[in-house]
This record gives structure tokens, C-alpha cells and sequence, in this order.
């Protein structure tokens, strides 16, 4: 079984209606990271969390907000969709001390027409 | 703060030929570095890292960067690349205790028959 597993794989939405990202891990780590990739940009952080209790925006929060559940459990969410949130979305996660190597999700593919 | 540089966009290269993919970065703290490779539709592998000792660091495909730290750069070679080395490759940095990893923008290497 994979370590970071990520639903929907894809997903498909008309702009305005909300919409939310789930991942979960079993590798026992604190830290977890939503990125986005679009061609051309690479991985751009949205939001990250270092423990239950802890939520830090990325560098492109706007639009989003996080959930963080449990230790393994960190979702994303769209309150309303626009179309350039289209994009493919990857959870990763990480120990708590260096060097912070991070575990990547196979990644969710939203489309928002 | 650290930021990554990937000077390449994409690398079109022969199959057997050598290739590299350059990487500079920025940080006034020492750092981890990082290859992750992407291959067509999949999630980040993490291809090697450098943490510390050695400046060559290799792969076991055959890939290696080498540290350098008076240039700031991990430039990522291989002398002789096979088709199934065609994906997407970013180079990323770690540094400080708290800091998620930076990435690169990506660089994307087509190996041609």
C-alpha cells in the first residue's frame, strides 16, 4: 500500500461550486504540505502543517484553506472554485527534524471549467 | 530566504549521450539538497540528496550532482541516458529548521532513440 495516498486521483468541477482535496499518510510523520504544479512553475506550496495544532500559509494560499484532521490525515479545500485552480495538486509529507526529505502523493487532477 | 534556480526549461538529449541538468540555489544558512524526478504521469520520486560529507552524491541509476558550495550550485549528470530517463526533474533546497523545501521550476529531460 502506497505511504501517501490522495482522493479524488481526478476530479472535474464547474467554477463556483466548493471543493475539497484529502490526503492521508501512514508513515508516521508530523509534517504535511499541500504544492500545486502548473507547467512551466513546478511545485508552488499552498499550505503546510508541522503538527495537529499547526497551519502556515504557502507561498500561494489565496483561494485555499486546510484541514488538518489528525497526524494523518490533511485536507484541501476550494470554498469556490475559478478556473485557474486548475491545475495538479500533491500532498507530501516529512519527518520533524533535518533533512526534512519530503514523501510525495501520486497527485490529484483538478479541472475547473 | 533560499530560492532555487533551474537554468534549463527543457533538455532534449540522445539516447548513450551525457547529459546535465544545472541547479544553482541561494541561502545564507547551510542547506540540504535534493533531485526529485517526475516521470509522465506520476508523483515525485526523490532521486538523491546531499546532506552532508562527500560533495558527489550518486544515484542508483546511475545519476549524480556534486555539491558545490562556492558556486552555490548541485548541478545533477549522468554519462550515458537511457529512454526511460525522459520525465521531469526539479532540484529543491532545505535550510533552516522550520523552512519547507523550496523548488525549482523544473527541467524537462526528453531522451531521444
Amino acid at each position: 500500500d502506497a505511504d501517501v495516498t490522495q482522493t479524488p486521483r481526478n476530479r472535474i468541477t464547474k467554477t463556483g461550486k466548493r471543493i475539497m482535496l484529502e490526503c492521508s499518510q501512514t508513515k508516521g510523520h508530523d509534517r504535511m504540505y499541500w504544492y500545486r504544479q502548473d507547467p512551466g512553475l513546478g511545485l508552488r506550496l499552498i499550505y503546510y502543517s508541522f503538527d495537529v495544532k499547526d497551519i502556515n500559509k504557502g507561498e500561494i494560499s489565496d483561494g485555499y484553506s486546510v484541514s488538518r484532521q489528525a497526524q494523518a490525515k490533511f485536507s484541501l479545500s476550494l470554498e469556490s472554485a475559478i478556473p485557474n485552480q486548475t491545475a495538479l495538486y500533491f500532498c507530501a509529507t516529512s519527518g520533524g527534524g533535518p533533512p526534512r526529505e519530503q514523501f510525495f502523493g501520486p497527485g490529484t487532477r483538478l479541472t475547473v471549467l | 530566504a533560499q530560492s532555487v534556480t533551474q537554468l534549463d526549461s527543457q533538455v532534449p538529449v540522445f539516447e548513450e549521450a551525457p547529459v546535465e541538468l544545472r541547479c544553482n540555489y541561494s541561502s545564507s544558512v547551510s542547506v540540504y539538497l535534493f533531485w526529485y524526478v517526475q516521470y509522465p504521469n506520476q508523483g515525485l520520486q526523490l532521486l538523491l540528496k546531499y546532506l552532508s560529507g562527500s560533495t558527489l552524491v550518486e544515484s542508483i541509476n546511475g545519476f549524480e550532482a556534486e555539491f558545490n558550495k562556492s558556486q552555490t550550485s548541485f548541478h545533477l549528470r549522468k554519462p550515458s541516458v537511457h529512454i526511460s530517463d525522459t520525465a521531469e526533474y526539479f532540484c529543491a533546497v532545505s535550510a533552516g529548521r522550520d523552512t519547507p523545501l523550496v523548488f525549482g521550476k523544473g527541467t524537462r529531460l526528453s531522451v531521444i532513440a
